[in-house]
């Protein structure tokens, strides 16, 4: 099976721009969840998605925001960026709400300049 | 609110010598636990997990951890080290009362392993 693929994997943008990234998940994974990872403060949940429906999210402002399409491909968006917005993107996917082990997709590594 | 914690911010090893990796956690009732690991400019990769049952769970690679509800603590163990094993190691903990699967992540403890 092919694992969970992030497009894409690097990305410069400007202040102000917005931004999106696109998370593939495992075939028959029907859940979606995002990280973000930076050096100061580690790996942050972002949200969830199950169903094409926001199931659980993180402590972020509303710049952040996703979905989730009917083939449980997933893409979070980020308006107005800013620097303290660069960070490696993580895409995660699982079976569903009884499943444990999620599984991570390479990242998307973004730079905002 | 739940939250993880990993002590050291890096474990240097002999290669052939035992690593263990430390995480201690707090979470109301009983946790799920996780470890994964990450390689340079690569996601994270799952390694074991413990949700109910016997305390010594035995994951990827040769790999194990040890639950320890009275001690909190969730430690990574490998008996042998291999160079390979370099990389950066992480402890999550997901609340069992979550219906959903939001991870927290402890800070990571860099491994190095030396020839």
């Amino acid at each position: 099976k092919a694992g969970v693929t992030q497009t894409p994997r690097y990305l410069i943008k400007t202040r102000g721009q917005q931004v999106t990234l696109s998370c593939s998940p495992i075939s028959g994974h029907r859940s979606v969840s995002w990280y973000q990872q930076t050096p100061g403060q580690g790996l942050q949940f972002l949200f969830e998605y199950f169903s094409e429906t926001q199931r659980n999210k993180g402590n972020f402002p509303g710049r952040f925001s996703g979905r989730q399409f009917s083939n449980s491909r997933s893409e979070m968006n980020v308006s107005t960026l800013e620097l303290g917005d660069s960070a490696l993107y993580l895409c995660a996917s699982s079976l569903g709400r009884t499943s444990y082990e999620q599984y991570f997709g390479p990242g998307t590594r973004l730079t905002v300049t | 609110a739940q939250s993880v914690a990993q002590p050291e911010d890096q474990v240097n090893v002999a290669e052939g010598n035992p690593l263990t990796v430390k995480c201690t956690y707090s979470v109301s009732g009983n946790p799920y636990l996780f470890w994964y690991v990450q390689y340079p400019n690569r996601g994270l990769q799952f390694l074991l997990k413990y949700i109910t049952g016997d305390n010594l769970v035995k994951g990827s690679y040769g790999f194990e951890a040890e639950f320890n509800k009275s001690q909190t603590s969730f430690h990574l163990k490998k008996p042998s080290a291999l160079v390979s094993d370099s990389a950066l190691y992480f402890c999550a903990v997901r609340d069992p009362t979550d219906s959903w699967g939001k991870l927290q992540f402890g800070a990571g403890t860099q491994v190095v392993v030396t020839p």
